[in-house]
């Protein structure tokens, strides 16, 4: 069975830019949440769709919005970009997702996409 | 407000040796914690999902245990490999349905 793959996994943009990360989440898997990894802040929930749904929220500004597809593929974009967003940005993919129960909301990561802002 | 917190930040041990890894969160009304270990620039590879209900999992040289009502899980790691060496990470899901990672513990195994 694939894993959870992201595309691109390297991008460099600049400020003001706006930009689209793409996730692929483990086929029969229905929940897609996003992350961002810093140095300075660990990793951070972004937010979480399932079912094409956003079902939760991390505390980001309005600049980084996500979709899911019917097919559960999930795009995150984040615009106006800032020096600051430079980060490694990762999806993981479970069952069902952050709200599910038992072993359903056991989260499986891709590799990410490593975002530069210049 | 949960935060979890991960001691030591670094360790470095020599291969062989038995390791102790510890998380700590502050609201016990969790519903699962998870390990996770990341390589260098890479992304999170899933070792152990403990329910709330549970005390402890294991797999292969790999034990966690958890202990809502101190608000502590353990990663206890048997006979250290230097492929071992990463950063274990642990995450927490809240009743809020939030998920809320530690900092890290960056472990190198000498060999």
């Amino acid at each position: 069975k694939a894993g959870v793959t992201q595309t691109p996994r390297y991008l460099i943009k600049t400020r003001g830019q706006q930009v689209t990360l793409s996730c692929s989440p483990i086929s029969g898997h229905r929940s897609v949440s996003w992350y961002q990894q810093t140095p300075g802040q660990g990793l951070q929930f972004l937010f979480e769709y399932f079912s094409e749904t956003q079902r939760n929220k991390g505390n980001f500004p309005g600049r980084f919005s996500g979709r899911q597809f019917s097919n559960s593929r999930s795009e995150m974009n984040v615009s106006t970009l800032e020096l600051g967003d430079s980060a490694l940005y990762l999806c993981a993919s479970s069952l069902a997702g952050i709200a599910g129960g038992g072993s359903y909301n056991e989260q499986f990561f891709g590799p990410g996409t490593r975002l530069t802002v210049l | 407000k949960q935060e979890v917190t991960q001691i030591p930040a670094a360790l470095s041990v020599p291969e062989g040796e038995n390791l102790v890894l510890n998380c700590s969160f502050t609201d016990s009304a969790i519903y699962n914690l998870q390990w996770f270990r990341q390589d260098p620039g890479k992304g999170l590879t899933s070792l152990l999902l403990i329910q709330s209900s549970q005390r402890e999992q294991t797999s292969g040289r790999l034990n966690a245990s958890l202990d809502k009502s101190s608000g502590r899980s353990t990663l206890y790691i048997a006979a250290s490999q230097p492929g071992d060496s990463a950063t274990y990470l642990c995450a927490v899901k809240t009743s809020y349905d939030k998920v809320i990672f530690g900092p890290g513990t960056s472990l190198s195994v000498i060999p």
